[in-house]
């Protein structure tokens, strides 16, 4: 139990095009969504909260009208990187939290989403 | 400030066993996790700990003490697919995770 799939495991886009990400909680119902971003050889760098049906909670230094997210239902959040460039390549990897089995609060990972702008 | 420790890198022999160090500083507490990730891949869960003592999953042993700021995870019977990036990170008050830098281990035959 617990997967979540991301979609798609890879992107490469022209610089200034707009690509969406999407996280989504196959078995399970998580009203709390997570996005993070790591570079190379670095940790995990949370980028946002995302709340079902309510307006995403960003980290200090990321900027919400760059990176778009929506959690529209309890099973997808989408994250959207606009006017990509070349600075944004990274993996980014979603997290859903599941509250209502396994262990508490503990949050299960997609497979993470390797964007590369050109 | 908040703050997680674990050793950059450690190295270890295919079978035998190996214990990695986690301490941490944070503002509230409510569990620890750890996290295995192999190069390119998103983190996969390991283990949750919140209140002292060894939890054990098959191969996979983890620690925790709350006064000491202090917890490891203990591997057994060394596989070479275990060579991986071991993420400890605590959750917070606020029921953030606040992520360490990893330990890269390197398993040799």
């Amino acid at each position: 139990g617990a997967v979540v799939s991301q979609h798609p495991s890879w992107v490469i886009c022209k610089s200034g095009t707009s690509v969406k990400i999407e996280c989504r909680s196959l078995d399970f119902q998580a009203t709390t969504m997570f996005w993070y971003r790591q570079f190379p050889k670095q940790s995990l760098m949370l980028m946002a909260t995302s709340n079902e049906g309510s307006k995403a909670t960003y980290e200090q230094g990321v900027e919400k009208d760059k990176f778009l997210i929506n959690h529209a239902s309890l099973t997808l959040s989408t994250l959207t990187v606009t006017s990509a460039h070349p600075e944004d390549s990274s993996f980014y990897i979603c997290s859903a939290r599941d509250n209502y089995g396994g262990h508490t609060d503990t949050q299960y990972f997609g497979p993470g989403t390797r964007l590369t702008v050109l | 400030g908040q703050n997680i420790d674990q050793p950059t890198e450690m190295t270890a022999t295919e079978g035998a066993i190996v214990q990695i160090n986690c301490t941490y500083q944070t503002s509230g507490f409510n569990g620890l996790f750890w996290y295995q990730q192999h190069a390119g891949e998103a983190p996969t869960f390991l283990s949750y700990n919140v209140l002292d003592g060894l939890e054990e999953k098959g191969r996979f042993s983890s620690f925790l003490s709350r006064s000491k700021g202090y917890s490891y995870l203990l591997l057994k019977e060394l596989q070479m697919k275990d060579s991986a990036s071991y993420l400890c990170a605590v959750m917070d008050s606020n029921y953030q995770l606040i992520w360490g830098a990893g330990t890269k281990l390197i398993i040799k035959p």
